[in-house]
């Protein structure tokens, strides 16, 4: 089973700067990782898909990045509502499964 | 507009039996799989499983396998996640989420609103 680990647990930024979140699979992964945003009484969001590509409506202050084990987030420019969860989340082909990784809160500092 | 709609909260006792549903509109709903995942109070997501309405075909996390059930019903465009013996344990919020194909890969696009879970005596 592939393990994802994201880091920092948590990221204290203030609007404006830029943030960079990792996520880190414990084998490879080729480019299957995603990238969703959750906040507080929501459902998820998509953001990126295949590690780079921005979900439709995804603002261009957020791409992605990364191949095989090693994945980042980055904001380029926080805006208030940026500030949420962040998960990604991985895909095995066989068997079939999906895993998330354990979340990044990103808060207002 | 592309959406998945929730049924709403359910409260139980340990030892019921429960069924939520999912209902797709807005696409062809027998062509995109759909998936369910937990989120427990505070906690992370936590992906339960998969089905194909095309066919049935479901697949399970090891997790998940034989804890619960999902199916779904073609002719209405709507997917289940069923318990036969709820637990205490299992109250959470759970999303359908549809997995939309991005080639190489694919994800989860189009999520629903959520479905809240509380199992308590």
């Amino acid at each position: 089973e592939i393990v994802l680990t994201q880091s920092p647990a948590t990221l204290s930024l203030s609007p404006g700067e830029r943030a960079t979140l990792s996520c880190r699979a414990s084998q490879s992964v080729s480019s299957y990782l995603a990238w969703y945003q959750q906040k507080p009484g929501q459902a998820p969001r998509l953001l990126i898909y295949d590690a780079s590509n921005r979900a439709t409506g995804i603002p261009a202050r957020f791409s992605g990045s990364g191949s095989g084990t090693d994945f980042t987030l980055t904001i380029s420019s926080l805006e208030p509502e940026d500030f949420a969860v962040y998960y990604c989340q991985q895909r095995s082909n066989w068997p079939p499964a999906y895993t998330f990784g354990q979340g990044t809160k990103l808060e207002i500092k | 507009e592309v959406q998945l709609v929730q049924s709403g909260a359910e409260v139980k006792k340990p030892g019921e039996s429960l069924k939520i549903s999912c209902k797709g509109s807005g696409y062809s709903f027998t062509s995109y799989w759909i998936g369910w995942v937990r989120q427990m109070p505070g906690k992370g997501l936590e992906w339960m499983g998969i089905i194909y309405p095309g066919d049935s075909d479901t697949r399970y996390s090891p997790s998940f396998q034989g804890q619960v059930t999902i199916s779904a019903d073609k002719s209405i465009s709507t997917a289940y996640l069923q318990w036969s013996s709820l637990k205490a344990s299992d109250t959470a919020m759970y999303y359908c989420v549809r997995l939309g194909y991005y080639p190489p890969g694919d994800a989860f696009d189009i999520w629903g609103q959520g479905t809240m879970v509380t199992v308590s005596s």
